[in-house]
Order: C-alpha cells, then structure tokens, then sequence
C-alpha cells in the first residue's frame, strides 16, 4: 500500500467551485506539504504544517487554504476555483528528526478548471 | 529570494550513454537533494546530500555537493529505458525551507 494517497487523482471542475483535495499518510511523519507543479515551472510550496492545527503558508498560499485536523491528513481546497488554477497538485510529508527535509511524495491529483 | 537555476532543460541521448546534469545558485545551500518523477507519478528522493564535497552514489547515479555550496551535479552512467523521466534538485535554504529547480527531462532513444 502506498505511503502517501491523494484524492481524488484526476478531478475536473467549473471556476467558481469549491475543490477540495485530500491527502493521508501512513508515514508517521509530523510535517506535510502542499506543492503545485506546472510545465516547466517545477515544484512550487503552497501550504506546509509542521504538526497537527499548525498551518504556515508557502510560496503561492493565495486563492488557497488548507487543514491539519489530525497528523496523518492534511486537506488543501480552492474556495472559487479559477482556470488558472489548473495544474498538478502533490501532497509530501516529511519526518521532523535530522532527514526533515527529505520529503516523500503522493501519485499527485490532476485538476481542470474550466 | 534564493532561485535555483537547473540544466539542461531537457536532453536527448542515446541508450548506454552517459548522463550530466547541474544546479546552480548564486545563494549557499546546506543541503541538496535530487529527486526523479516517472510519468503520472509524484517525485522520488534518490540522493540527499549533506556536506560540501560530499559525493555520494545510488546504483547508476552519482551526485556531488559543490564545495562552494552553491552547486550540485547528478550523472546517470549506462542509461537504459527506465531512467526516461524528470529530474529534480532541490536545495535547502538560510531560512531552513526547500527550492525546487524547473527540472531537467531526459529522454532516450532506441
């Protein structure tokens, strides 16, 4: 079974939804992330949590938010979706000891705003 | 803020030919990882280093830490089909948080 699972993997929507993404973990790790990845623009932070109702925002936090209810879930929703904001969405976590910043990845969930 | 700049951008070689690709900064960086992303899939840690000089190998793959701290090289010696995807480096900054470089894809021809 996969460590880290996102849901859903592909999800098309219309601008103006509500999305929500979900990501869990089995890791055990206290630390989570949200990045968006686009062609040709790699990986970019959205959200980050370092442990469970700890939120602190990334490089592009705008148009999003996110929720830490418990350590091994973290959510990530777009209020009024926009086309814009398609892209592809990845889910990592990672342990709080030395290796901190080895982060482990999710499949990724592909969203459409059309 | 602190940018990592990532080339190739894309390489074409042929299979059994050796692999070169490098991250650079104008920044210091106190640890550099590379990561690989087959397609549909979310990245794989394939090789943290921690110590300017340091090198370090995972099979076929070998990776450096500039000594300067600003730069790090990943080689993929023997390619074969399986190695086709996107590479990543990503380095960890004075204000403790993660880059990500734009990603270097390399294809393999027959």
């Amino acid at each position: 079974d996969a460590d880290v699972t996102q849901t859903p993997r592909n999800r098309i929507t219309k601008t103006g939804k509500r999305i929500m993404l979900e990501c869990s973990q089995t890791k055990g790790h206290d630390r989570m992330y949200w990045y968006r990845q686009d062609p040709g623009l790699g990986l970019r932070l959205i959200y980050y949590s370092f442990d469970v109702k700890d939120i602190n925002k990334g490089e592009i936090s705008d148009g999003y938010s996110v929720s830490r209810q418990a350590q091994a879930k973290f959510s990530l929703s777009l209020e009024s979706a926009i086309p814009n904001q398609t892209a592809l969405y990845f889910c990592a976590t990672s342990e709080r000891g030395p290796f901190y910043n080895e982060q482990f990845f999710g499949p990724g969930t592909r969203l459409t705003v059309l | 803020g602190q940018q990592l700049n990532q080339s190739p951008q894309s390489m074409f070689i042929q299979e059994g030919e050796d692999v070169s690709m490098n991250c650079t900064s104008s920044s210091i960086f106190n640890t550099w990882l590379w990561y690989k992303q087959d397609p549909g899939e979310g990245p794989v840690l394939l090789i943290a280093l921690y110590k300017a000089g340091e090198l370090t190998s995972n099979g076929r793959l070998t990776a450096q830490f500039g000594i300067t701290r600003k730069d790090s090289f990943l080689n993929i010696s023997a390619s074969i089909p399986s190695d086709v995807g996107i590479y990543f480096c990503a380095g960890l900054g004075r204000d403790d948080k993660i880059i990500f470089g734009k990603g270097t894809r390399l294809h393999i021809l027959p």
